[in-house]
């Protein structure tokens, strides 16, 4: 099946620094979405990207759907404790099922205060 | 309030024994699936629903088998055949309008088998 590459695997920051993290496919993507996971939770979608070269942000965080269509990156501007947890970027390939998405590994986000 | 839940948040269960987890959601969503999630590891697909009373195979559908009746309800069983049940389980739906793909997740349950 399709795979997602998405690094880095953790972080570990200090409160106010900016964050990014990416995810590569070896195919092309119609969709990127970015989510967050609190521990013990369900994820909860940020952003939704559905263009190439689309820039969209969300209050502090901002996605890019890459101009390639095989990546998509997140930031986080200015981090508070509060960002940590759990974030996977998901998409879905040209060809398959609709609304059958394909999950990155994650980034372990730790914010020290 | 709109939204989907999982029942119940924590599950043990005895080795060798079926288990059926809940899934409902009140938004309308055509579309709903199952992932299972391990530590350190993104979100496996184990089965989804486009709509009512038709399913296919996600992933890792092996020794797991699902209904759907009625749009609101996803359940999922867990069987004996199942050789490693203990995981995180996440039910998510999502509406299939025009080109959008977003789905959105349960609080999840997790799954214990002693």
């Amino acid at each position: 099946g399709q795979q997602l590459n998405q690094s880095p695997q953790s972080m570990f920051i200090q409160e106010g620094e900016d964050v990014s993290m990416n995810c590569t496919s070896s195919s092309i993507f119609n969709t990127w979405l970015w989510y967050k996971q609190d521990p013990g939770e369900g994820p909860v979608l940020l952003i939704a990207l559905y263009k190439a070269g689309e820039l969209t942000s969300n209050g502090r965080l901002t996605a890019q759907f890459g101009i390639t269509r095989k990546d998509s990156f997140l930031n986080i501007s200015a981090s508070i404790p509060s960002d940590v947890g759990i974030y996977f970027c998901a998409g879905r390939a040209g060809g398959t099922s609709y609304g059958k998405l394909t999950f990155g590994q994650g980034t372990i986000l730790t914010v020290h205060p | 309030d709109g939204g989907i839940t999982q029942s119940p948040k924590y599950l043990f269960r005895k080795e060798g024994q079926n288990v059926t987890l809940s899934c409902e959601q009140n938004l309308n969503h055509d579309a709903m699936y199952w992932y299972r999630q391990d530590p350190g590891q993104g979100l496996r697909l184990i089965y989804y629903s486009q709509i009512v009373n038709d399913f296919q195979k996600g992933d890792i559908a092996e020794g797991y088998s699902v209904s759907r009746e009625k749009k609101e309800s996803f359940p999922l069983t867990v069987t004996s055949a199942q050789k490693n049940p203990t995981a995180f389980y996440l039910c998510a739906s999502s509406s299939p309008s025009g080109a959008r793909n977003e789905q959105f997740f349960g609080p999840g349950t997790r799954l214990t088998v002693l």
